[in-house]
């Protein structure tokens, strides 16, 4: 199976910052990187797809970029709507897929 | 619009089995597929298995093998995964999504969940 990984576990910031969260998997997956955001009590939902490519009606604040193992998901401005829990997943290997073991983004 | 829409919560007793729905309306059921995640309370997410519907085959990650099993009904657009043999460990929420595209090898990410279904395992 691919492991992956995911920097920092959590992270404390301010409206307004820019945050980055790093991903890295175990072997080359390409491209097939994705991105989930999750709030507490909701199901993921899907901001990035194929490392960079970003999801219908998901705000231009969040970009995805990386190739082969190593992949960054950055959040431009950071809103109050954005503190959650942020998720990394292979689409490369599909039996299993893989999810990283997330990164919480709270209030500073 | 696109709507996953899961069965309610359950509770059962250790040894029982469960089975979860998930509907969908609102796109092409049968050419998509279908994929199971869970989620222990204040854990990250797990895949469990998938099913294309149009093919009917499923796979499952090798952890649930022999314990699971996902099928799917092309007539209700309904997909379910059922787990048996369930242990304390098991109680989680159960989520259904949608992969929107796959190649011969890889896939795109999940763009569609469901709600989730809480499953409590206790005695």
């Amino acid at each position: 199976d691919i492991q992956m990984t995911q920097s920092p576990s959590s992270l404390s910031a301010s409206v307004g910052d820019r945050v980055t969260i790093t991903c890295r998997a175990s072997q080359s997956i390409s491209s097939y990187l994705n991105w989930y955001q999750q709030k507490p009590g909701k199901a993921p939902k899907l901001l990035i797809y194929a490392a960079s490519s970003l999801q219908s009606g998901v705000p231009s604040r969040f970009s995805g970029s990386g190739s082969g193992t190593d992949f960054t998901l950055t959040i431009s401005s950071l809103q109050p709507e954005d503190f959650a829990t942020y998720y990394c997943q292979q689409s490369y290997s599909t039996v299993p897929f893989t999810f990283g073991p997330g990164t919480k983004v709270d209030i500073k | 619009q696109v709507q996953l829409v899961q069965s309610g919560a359950e509770v059962k007793k250790p040894g029982s089995s469960v089975k979860v729905s998930c509907k969908a309306s609102g796109g092409t059921f049968s050419s998509y597929a279908i994929s199971w995640v869970r989620q222990a309370p204040g854990q990250g997410l797990e895949w469990m298995g998938g099913i294309i519907p149009i093919f009917g085959t499923a796979n499952y990650a090798q952890k649930f093998q022999g314990r699971v099993t996902i099928t799917a009904d092309e007539s209700t657009s309904t997909a379910y995964m059922e787990l048996s043999s369930l242990r304390s460990e098991d109680t989680a929420v159960y989520y259904c999504a949608r992969v929107p595209y796959c190649s011969s090898t890889s896939c795109f990410g999940f763009d569609y969940w469901g709600q989730g279904t809480l499953v409590t395992v206790s005695s």
